[in-house]
C-alpha cells in the first residue's frame, strides 16, 4: 500500500545540470500530474499524462521534460537547471480525470539549485 | 483566466473554536471544487470534494459549502483542535476545453495554528 513515493527526498544540483526527479505509484492510476510549489505562487501544474505515452503541458513547462513508458512511473527531467527552478516538486496521480475523481499527491522533491 | 483566493494567508486561533476558511474563484463555470490539507514538508492531503451541482459536503467537523453563483466556497471546521495545524488549499477544475484539458487551479492556501 506504498501510494505514489517521490525520490530523491531533497536534491542540491548547480546550474547547467541535468536533474531527474521520479515519480513511481501503485495504484495504476491513469492520470499523473507534475506540479511545483513556490512561495507566492502556490501550486502550478508543470506537465500532465492521461496514460503511458500520452503526455502534455501544463502552466509552467518550459525548461522541463516528462516520458512516461510505463503506466506506474512518471519522471520529471531539467535539462539544464537553472536557480529559478529551486522549489518543492509534487507528483500527483487520479485514476480517472472526468467526474468525481480526487487527486492523490506525493511527499515532494525539494530541489536546490546553486 | 480562472484565479483561486484564499484570504487570509494565516490565521491563529484558541483551540476549541469553530473555524470559518474562505475560498474565492472568479470564473464561477467550475466542474468541482477541492479542499486539501497540507502538513509540513508533506504533500497534499484532499479532505473534500464538492461537484458543481452540490451545495455542501461533510466529513466528521469538516463542512465545505459551494456558492457557485457567488463565486465562493467555505471549509467550516468545528471544535478546533492542535492537530488541525496545517496549511489548507482550496483548488478548482474548469470544464474541458477544446483542445486543452481542464486541470485545477490552486489557492496559495491558508496556515491554520491551532493553540491548545
Amino acid at each position: 500500500d506504498a501510494g505514489i513515493t517521490q525520490s530523491p527526498r531533497y536534491k542540491i544540483t548547480e546550474t547547467g545540470r541535468q536533474v531527474t526527479l521520479m515519480c513511481h505509484q501503485t495504484w495504476s492510476h491513469s492520470y499523473m500530474f507534475w506540479y511545483r510549489q513556490d512561495l507566492g505562487h502556490g501550486l502550478r501544474l508543470i506537465y500532465y499524462s492521461a496514460a503511458a505515452d500520452i503526455t502534455d503541458k501544463g502552466e509552467v513547462p518550459d525548461g522541463y521534460v516528462v516520458s512516461r513508458s510505463k503506466t506506474e512511473n512518471f519522471p520529471l527531467t531539467l535539462e539544464s537547471a537553472t536557480r529559478s527552478q529551486t522549489s518543492v516538486y509534487f507528483c500527483a496521480s487520479s485514476e480517472r480525470w472526468g467526474g468525481v475523481e480526487k487527486l492523490f499527491f506525493g511527499s515532494g522533491t525539494q530541489l536546490s539549485v546553486l | 483566466k480562472q484565479e483561486v483566493t484564499q484570504i487570509p494567508a494565516a490565521l491563529s486561533v484558541p483551540e476549541g473554536e469553530n473555524l470559518v476558511l474562505n475560498c474565492s474563484f472568479t470564473d464561477s463555470a467550475i466542474y468541482n471544487l477541492q479542499w486539501f490539507r497540507q502538513d509540513p514538508g508533506k504533500g497534499l492531503t484532499s479532505l473534500l470534494l464538492i461537484q458543481s451541482s452540490q451545495r455542501e459536503q461533510t466529513s466528521g467537523r469538516l463542512n465545505a459549502s459551494l456558492d457557485k453563483s457567488s463565486g465562493r466556497s467555505t471549509l467550516y471546521i468545528a471544535a478546533s483542535q492542535p492537530g488541525d495545524s496545517a496549511t489548507y488549499l482550496c483548488a478548482v477544475r474548469g470544464f474541458i476545453t477544446q483542445g486543452g484539458s481542464e486541470k485545477l487551479v490552486f489557492g496559495k492556501g491558508m496556515k491554520l495554528t491551532v493553540n491548545p
